[in-house]
């Protein structure tokens, strides 16, 4: 029962640097989150994915890309990393209207 | 203003104690509430739904109140466990964009 899993947990990367964060679910849920959580801000939505092939944005979508060519595969991209991208990033799925599973986050740092 | 507004606390309590969370949103619209918990540095998972006719987990209640805009959480008998960081999740007109509270930070002392 792998659920939700990301990639890498944690993560140190430079200023101007193309980071990657993976995110893989094997329920075959139709809906896929990104987050990010920083102090003082909760959890914010980056973009989301409704279907293989439907992406949109969400709250705070500047400064990354996301795809979705596969149902369980949603990576979030930071074409080129800056300090204020320093922060938790979970991914989530979700049926329908159901709950919402989050996978357990990845710490990155750019210095 | 933020969408959605907690009190971070945080909340010290002793075992035992009852102990009620307030989460106020600003978006007349929104559908569909909850709370989630978060433990220190773990994912977010949910904890109970909200409904408008108000809804009880065991020890937890939760309410809501969609003339004022707030939805409530109510803990009785606190344990030791049940320390944690409590959000409240409000869902906007679409099912794809709920909004977080910053988080209720909770500590139960023995």
């Amino acid at each position: 029962d792998a659920g939700i899993t990301q990639s890498p947990r944690y993560k140190i990367t430079e200023t101007g640097r193309q980071v990657t964060l993976m995110c893989h679910q094997t329920w075959s849920h139709s809906y896929m989150f990104w987050y990010r959580q920083d102090l003082g801000h909760g959890l914010r939505l980056i973009y989301y994915s409704a279907a293989a092939d439907i992406t949109d944005k969400g709250e705070v979508p500047d400064g990354y890309v996301v795809s979705r060519s596969k149902t369980e595969n949603f990576p979030l991209t930071l074409e080129s990393a800056t300090r204020s991208q320093t922060s938790v990033y979970f991914c989530a799925s979700r049926q329908g209207s159901g709950e919402l599973f989050f996978g357990e986050g990845s710490r990155l740092t750019v210095l | 203003r933020k969408e959605v507004e907690q009190d971070p606390g945080p909340f010290n309590v002793p075992e035992g104690a009852t102990v009620a969370f307030n989460c106020t949103y600003s978006n007349s619209a929104s559908q569909s509430f909850f709370w989630y918990r978060q433990d220190c540095r773990k994912e977010p998972k949910l904890l109970m739904s909200v409904y408008s006719s108000g809804n009880e987990d065991g020890r937890f209640t939760a309410q809501l109140n969609r003339a004022s805009q707030y939805i409530s959480l109510l803990i009785r008998d606190s344990k030791l466990s049940d320390s944690a960081t409590y959000l409240c999740v409000v869902n906007r007109y679409n099912n794809n964009d709920m909004r977080f509270g910053a988080g209720t930070r909770l500590t139960v002392k023995p």
